[in-house]
């Protein structure tokens, strides 16, 4: 499968804890993105990547939330102190720019984090 | 501020109807415009591409438009399927952008 893939698929934590969620890209795409998605809404974005360079955070993304791309290959996703209000979908997706500036996003499946 | 706004209410048909998603877009410029699909716990899957200068975009049974002085596009599926069950997202883009920014989305359910 040469697809987006994302782990763990759901995540159950406490209030408080630490979490860290990983993604592996289509292998030739140099752009990856994070994405939350809570129900009844569209993804938004978090931040965002080209090769190993974190290039635009959201506002979205609080100090409690860091992402690493560190060899322009895997990404990850820490958030700490989790908050009720974290639990969402966390999506990771990858990007390749086409000819004539237009580019497509590919998703993973998602992440599931539910902070009790 | 920018706005996308989808069909708010599900929209039910029956098989073999044409299924017909609006999506409205302000203080937005996009250069092209994307629909994907998401099914439950999934992430979105990519279906088509419209550039600003293209008024019609199809790919099998999908046909998508695109108005930019309406500013909207039509999302159709022809003779529906239960198996086009799903939400729909439209994400309006630009050239110098790079995030995607969705609309809620609209969930098409296609009864038998």
């Amino acid at each position: 499968d040469t697809g987006v893939s994302q782990d763990p698929r759901h995540k159950i934590t406490k209030r408080g804890q630490n979490v860290t969620f990983r993604c592996d890209p289509i292998s030739e795409h140099n752009r990856l993105y994070w994405y939350r998605q809570t129900l009844g809404q569209g993804p938004e974005f978090l931040t965002y990547f080209q090769n190993e360079a974190q290039l635009e955070k959201s506002r979205l993304l609080s100090d409690r939330f860091s992402a690493e791309r560190p060899k322009g290959s895997f990404s990850t996703l820490e958030i700490q102190r989790t908050e009720q209000g974290d639990s969402a979908m966390y999506l990771c997706a990858s990007s390749t720019r086409l000819a004539g500036a237009l580019e497509t996003q590919y998703f993973g499946p998602g992440t599931r984090l539910l902070v009790l | 501020s920018q706005k996308i706004e989808q069909n708010s209410e599900a929209l039910n048909i029956q098989e073999g109807k044409t299924a017909t998603l609006t999506c409205n877009y302000t203080n937005y410029s996009p250069a092209y415009l994307q629909w994907y699909r998401q099914d439950p716990g999934r992430g979105p899957v990519f279906l088509l591409l419209i550039r600003e200068n293209e008024k019609e975009k199809r790919k099998e049974r999908l046909k998508v438009t695109f108005d930019t002085t309406l500013k909207q596009s039509l999302f159709h599926i022809t003779a529906s399927q239960p198996a086009d069950s799903a939400t729909y997202l439209c994400a309006p883009a630009s050239n110098s952008g790079y995030a995607l920014n969705f609309g809620k989305g609209t969930s098409l359910l296609v009864t038998p």
